[in-house]
């Protein structure tokens, strides 16, 4: 029983090229959440999608990012153009539906650095 | 958007109780309160929930005051693995995400 799968673990891009990160949840999980990390500082929510839906991207910047979970296969984080403020892990959690006594279960993140 | 408040270090020796103590005095009637640690920049590692009762599982106890305003994870015999840093998070209004502050480092002394 595989858990969250995001891949890849490290990913270095130059200013200005696009970064994809990916995650496949929990099997039988069609909730995904994304959450970002900065040097030395907590986690925080970027985007809350179920399957073929966006529900919740009140945590995402306005510009360069977007998600996706399509139907079939993993869920896309995208992040267009990136610039060093960029560079962080992202971390990526399923849940088997939606809810307050609901736990989420993290994957190992990508952490993505900018040069 | 946090809603906790963790003292941000803590020590324990090994083999004792670790009580790591949280509060969330605007918590309202409905929202849960979560445990995850995060152990080296890994992911985070659920580790227990509740309400308002007190709950136990393998990994740790909550204790949850009864007016909900605070609470503490004890972890009850803490190993050098335990070192981690915990955040105590309560759930956003649709319960749909969550909202880590900065959390308390844990250092296991052995």
């Amino acid at each position: 029983n595989a858990g969250v799968m995001q891949n890849p673990r490290h990913l270095v891009r130059r200013r200005g090229q696009e970064a994809r990160l990916r995650c496949s949840p929990m099997k039988g999980h069609s909730h995904v959440y994304w959450y970002r990390q900065l040097p030395e500082e907590g986690l925080k929510f970027m985007v809350y999608l179920q399957k073929e839906n966006i529900i919740d991207e009140s945590g995402m910047p306005k510009e360069r990012f977007s998600a996706e979970f399509p139907k079939e296969g993993p869920s896309i984080l995208r992040i267009q153009q990136v610039v060093r403020g960029d560079s962080a892990a992202y971390f990526c959690a399923s849940s088997p539906r939606q809810g307050r006594h609901t736990e989420a279960f993290f994957g190992q993140g990508t952490r993505l650095t900018v040069v | 958007d946090a809603k906790t408040t963790q003292p941000p270090s803590m020590d324990c020796a090994e083999g004792r109780a670790a009580n790591l103590p949280c509060n969330h005095s605007t918590i309202s009637g409905n929202e849960y309160v979560y445990w995850y640690r995060q152990i080296h920049s890994q992911g985070p590692q659920y580790i227990i929930h509740g309400l308002k009762n007190n709950e136990t599982n393998e990994m740790a106890s909550l204790i949850i005051t009864e007016d909900r305003k605070s609470s503490t994870l004890i972890l009850p015999h803490a190993t050098l693995r335990d070192t981690a840093v915990y955040y105590c998070i309560v759930q956003g209004n649709t319960g749909n995400q969550f909202y880590f502050g900065t959390g308390t480092s844990l250092t296991v002394i052995p």
